[in-house]
Formats: C-alpha cells, structure tokens, sequence
C-alpha cells in the first residue's frame, strides 16, 4: 500500500512564526503535492513538485514556499505565519502522469495560527 | 475562478436508494477526472475515475458518467449504504509538460440516512 506520512497532525503556531510541514511518501513517486482544505472553498493547490528540487506554483502559492531535496520528502514552509493560514494542510504523491495513476493524500495536518 | 464546480454543497438519501452528486467544469483542456472520498480528519481516498475519451465508468456500487459536450459529470452511488456518509470531491486534469496537477472542487456532503 502507498503511504503518505504528515509528520505533524495537530499544530498550534503564533502569528510570526516560521513552520514547517513535512511530508515522506514511501513509493519512490515522482510528483508531491500540497494542498489546503477550507470550508465551502474545497481543496486548493499550493504547491507541487514534479522532480528533486523542482517546484512549481499551484493556485495559491502567495505566502508559502517549498522544499524537495530529495525524492520521497516534500515540505511546505510557512515563511511568517498569518491567521488566514490556519486551515487543514494536505500532502499527495503520484507516479507519472495523472490519466491513468491518481494521487494518494496523507492524512492531514491541522495548523492553527494564534 | 473556480474551474471545477460542485453547486450541491450537501445532499441527504435514504438508505437503499440512489444518491446522485454533480460536478460541472469550465476548462476545456481537462481530459481526466477523479471522485474522491473524505472523512473528517482523513485524507481523501480514491473513488472512481474516467478519462475524457469515455462516457461511463462503472465499478461496484459506483458509476461516473461524463457529458463533455456539457462539461459535466456526475457520480451514481447505488445502493447508497449508511457508510457512504462523507464528502465527495471531484477532480479534474490537464496533461501538461511541466506535470499534471488536478484542480478539485468545493465538494459535496452526502448524509445516508438509515
């Protein structure tokens, strides 16, 4: 079975503060996602990477950053965290192109910025 | 500009019955497209999928009907069981060189009344 492991399931953050999420996936996939969950606005990409060391902007990367030094580890930086960042943040890893493959999430962290 | 749009944000069946969740899209370039399950405080799970050259996909109790002359598709849970109670997000993707991302929508609770 694939798995996807969020290293932190239930943070509490103050306003400022940098933080980091992390995520490892354990089938050698070649495409990490992160996305965030908010109420009535569904899943909205944040980031993605589709290589070590690539990155590419999703749909609302505007105060996050990224890091994927190596293959199964993709982590989501919050440079100087905000109260509009408190949310549900999911990480997904696929093998190869979506059409034929899907994606497999994590199981969430929860980020609450004071 | 939401590009996948779920207009239901809840429905409620009885148990036994068919339930019916919609999902209509703007993007023509689309040519993949994803249901998928989540629980509250999991990740989501792969549901059903179907490629824009088919019409229907079927699998169990599941079937995803696509019309992409109206850019529209739909998921058909029948018989709807008591653990059928979630939310339903669907998605879609454009094959692009630079990696395929899937763009979901804002998703829809379906509650399965015993």
């Amino acid at each position: 079975d694939v798995k996807v492991t969020q290293s932190s399931r239930y943070l509490v953050k103050r306003t400022g503060e940098k933080v980091f999420l992390e995520c490892v996936q354990d089938m050698d996939h070649e495409n990490m996602f992160w996305y965030r969950q908010d109420p009535g606005l569904g899943l909205r990409l944040i980031y993605f990477s589709y290589d070590v060391k690539m990155k590419e902007k999703g749909d609302i990367p505007e105060g996050y950053s990224v890091s994927r030094e190596k293959k199964e580890r993709f982590s989501l930086i919050l440079e100087s965290a905000s109260t509009n960042q408190t949310s549900m943040y999911l990480c997904a890893s696929s093998f190869g192109p979506i059409s034929g493959n899907t994606i497999y999430f994590g199981e969430g962290s929860w980020l609450t910025v004071v | 500009d939401q590009q996948v749009k779920q207009n239901s944000p809840s429905l409620s069946v009885q148990e036994g019955r068919i339930s019916i969740l919609n999902c209509d899209y703007t993007n023509s370039m689309f040519d993949y497209f994803l249901w998928y399950k989540k629980y509250p405080a999991e990740g989501p799970t792969f549901l059903i999928s179907i490629s824009s050259i088919k019409d229907k996909n079927e699998d169990g109790r599941f079937t995803v009907f696509l019309n992409k002359s109206a850019k529209h598709l739909s998921l058909h849970i029948v018989p709807s069981q008591p653990g059928d109670s979630a939310v339903y997000f669907c998605a879609a993707s454009e094959e692009k060189s630079s990696g395929d991302k899937l763009t979901f929508g804002t998703g829809t609770r379906l509650a399965v009344r015993p």
